[in-house]
């Protein structure tokens, strides 16, 4: 099944300690992005990535680091989490993000809390 | 700069009743508009796009939404809501100028029985 894997569904952490989520998508897309939802806020850009060790920064880069070694894992990291990074997070993937995008694939979501 | 809008945060329909969820945007060329939905403690879930061709476009689950270039809108309809239709939907827009998708704040929609 095509889709895009998320994980951890749910984290509690504590402010400071460096965590990870980890993005995987198994349908070959060049396109990966992460997103964090917050209400009224809709949906915000944190990273993105176009291809292999290309990234860049969304609209809310600041706290956040990506990486992308491989197509299909787009892992963000979180190195020193803060309470306002408390926040439902999204992965996307697509085949391309150039003219006439192609629509993105969602994963499930984490939801994370910084207490 | 490209923008969206989704001005009503909620929309309340009875079942049965036909139901819109309004769209706005601005961007410079031609725009790639896009509907997502979001059920409770899920992802997004694409519904339908817009590229080029027909106003009309069809998408999933029986939904359907008019691209109106001189209103700048991208109105997402059905004509019989279902309570399972309760979401929460996105519209999405970017451009032949800016591939990078701009997304509204969403719009609640309940159907109540």
């Amino acid at each position: 099944e095509a889709q895009v894997t998320q994980n951890p569904r749910y984290l509690i952490t504590v402010t400071g300690k460096k965590l990870t989520v980890t993005c995987s998508q198994n349908m070959n897309h060049e396109y990966m992005s992460w997103y964090r939802q917050d209400p009224g806020l809709g949906l915000r850009q944190i990273y993105y990535s176009m291809n292999v060790e290309v990234t860049d920064k969304g609209d809310v880069p600041e706290g956040y680091k990506v990486s992308r070694k491989e197509k299909r894992n787009f892992p963000l990291i979180l190195e020193s989490p803060s309470p306002n990074q408390t926040s439902l997070y999204f992965c996307a993937s697509s085949l391309s993000a150039g003219v006439r995008n192609y629509g993105y694939t969602f994963g499930s979501g984490t939801r994370l809390t910084v207490v | 700069a490209q923008s969206v809008a989704q001005p009503e945060d909620q929309v309340n329909v009875a079942e049965g009743n036909p139901l819109t969820v309004k769209c706005t945007y601005s961007v410079s060329g031609n725009p790639y508009l896009f509907w997502y939905v979001q059920y409770p403690n899920r992802g997004l879930q694409f519904l339908l796009k817009y590229i080029t061709g027909d106003n009309l476009v069809k998408g999933s689950y029986g939904f359907e939404a008019e691209f109106n270039k001189s209103q700048t809108s991208f109105h997402l309809k059905k004509p019989s809501a279902l309570v399972s239709d309760s979401a929460l939907y996105f519209c999405a827009v970017s451009s032949d100028s800016n591939y990078q998708l701009i997304w509204g704040a969403g719009t609640k929609l309940i159907i109540k029985p």
